[in-house]
């Protein structure tokens, strides 16, 4: 059973353009949607995350929007770079229980210069 | 030590080996979590030690699958009779207390002949 849908699979955006990452999810038990952010050969990395009370959460470069009676989450990489070229895993939490987190599929971003 | 380490970064079994894969934690990290990468898909959680004890096992794929955290700290995940579809990479994180970030080490990719 896939908790977490992510799309696209893959994305390629030119340099300066934004890059737009969706998931949605199943339960709505989970309280907590983090994105990770993981170059090859190195573990996730957390990049932000955000709480069901807020719909938007913004730092630097990176927002989240979320839509709780949608249940669904984004991504949105403003002014992309090709430093910005990695995979991207969007992930939900039920913090009342063991904190293991569920991860989408991943979306694959090639920022193009 | 800096963040979480893995060792070794690289295994190759024959397939019905033993493996014995070692996850070193952010000192003091109370929290520590096990997740299996599938190449292309995102990290699927294992198992959760909160110190020592074992709270959480329920994403281990067989009884083939053990692992262990003796004092709290240092963790190993043993795969007996390893078969080709235990390849994959193997992610440690750990986290200061449940609630908190958890922080990925590079994994362990394991590849069964």
């Amino acid at each position: 059973q896939q908790q977490v849908k992510q799309s696209p699979q893959s994305l390629i955006v030119q340099k300066g353009g934004i890059s737009i990452i969706n998931c949605a999810y199943e339960n709505t038990a989970f309280d907590y949607f983090p994105w990770y952010q993981q170059f090859p050969g190195k573990g996730p990395a957390l990049l932000i995350a955000i709480r069901p009370d807020v719909s938007e959460k913004k730092e630097g470069r990176f927002t989240i929007s979320f839509n709780k009676s949608a249940k669904q989450f984004s991504l949105h990489i403003m002014d992309s770079q090709p430093g910005d070229s990695a995979t991207y895993f969007c992930a939900a939490m039920f913090s009342g229980g063991y904190n293991k987190l569920i991860f989408g599929a991943g979306t694959r971003l090639a920022v193009h210069p | 030590g800096a963040g979480v380490s893995q060792s070794p970064r690289y295994k190759v079994a024959k397939r019905g080996q033993d493996v014995a894969l070692r996850c070193d934690p952010i000192s003091g990290h109370v929290s520590l979590f096990w997740y299996q990468q599938a190449l292309g898909q995102g990290p699927e959680f294992l198992t959760y030690f909160q110190n020592e004890a074992q709270l959480d096992k329920s994403g281990l794929p067989s009884d083939r699958f053990f692992a262990e955290r003796p004092e709290g700290s240092v963790s190993t995940l043993k795969i007996q009779r390893t078969q080709q579809e235990d390849s994959a990479v193997y992610l440690c994180a750990s986290s200061s207390d449940r609630y908190n970030e958890q922080f990925f080490g590079p994994g362990t990719r394991l590849t069964v002949l």
